[in-house]
């Protein structure tokens, strides 16, 4: 099926460990988003792209780094985890036309 | 900058009983979009609505019914007849219209208990 696919979708990181969360969209969506919800609150906006080749940061940048090689695939680096990285984090893709869709989820937690 | 308040934390209302979830937002944006997604327990994202800031008509959707007011940047969205599975978390959310402007803005979301 047509979507955005996350992985992994849970993942347990030891603080100062780095991983990368992987997003891909077989829609050829031009923008794309990181966002992360933490317990009790909205999504906030991480990166985002534009197009392959162009990112730029959100509201929440700092821990993060993500690139964007193709039209398809969006990944987000996190370098040295912390346990404020604890989240869950959705990656979405969007045309002005049809709207956003939006991954599953990948729930990490920093211990 | 863009904001997004749901003033109400968390709701609950006995099962066949119709709630309104609120929804007030600021953009200085002329052109936007406003939404309303689902989460429920198991944690996925459900679209639900998308409302752009020219078209004011009410929107029903079976049970579901949404209010757009300009005049009052408000985005309120009904329940009626309140079941069980409508139990979730209902964000809002507002995205500008131009160019380049397209991520979304999210409300902290109101929790909704339907009790049986």
């Amino acid at each position: 099926n047509a979507g955005v696919t996350q992985t992994p979708k849970f993942r347990i990181l030891k603080i100062g460990q780095s991983m990368t969360l992987q997003c891909a969209q077989d829609m050829n969506h031009n923008y794309m988003y990181w966002y992360r919800q933490d317990p009790g609150m909205g999504l906030k906006l991480i990166y985002y792209s534009v197009g392959a080749g162009i990112t730029d940061k959100g509201e929440v940048p700092n821990g993060y780094n993500v690139s964007r090689s193709t039209t398809e695939d969006f990944p987000l680096r996190l370098e040295l985890a912390a346990p404020s990285q604890t989240s869950v984090y959705f990656c979405a893709s969007s045309t002005p036309r049809y709207g956003y869709t939006f991954g599953s989820g990948t729930r990490l937690t920093v211990v | 900058a863009q904001k997004v308040t749901q003033a109400q934390t968390e709701i609950s209302v006995v099962e066949k009983e119709d709630v309104t979830l609120d929804c007030v937002y600021e953009t200085r944006d002329t052109t936007y979009y406003l939404f309303w997604y689902k989460q429920p327990p198991s944690g996925e994202l459900v679209f639900l609505i998308r409302r752009n800031s020219f078209d004011e008509q009410n929107e029903i959707s079976g049970r579901y019914s949404w209010n757009f007011q300009k005049s009052t940047s408000s985005f309120n969205f009904t329940i009626t007849a309140s079941q069980v599975v409508d139990s979730a978390v209902y964000f809002c959310a507002l995205s500008g219209g131009g160019a380049g402007s397209y991520q979304l803005t999210f409300g902290k979301g109101t929790k909704l208990s339907v009790i049986p």
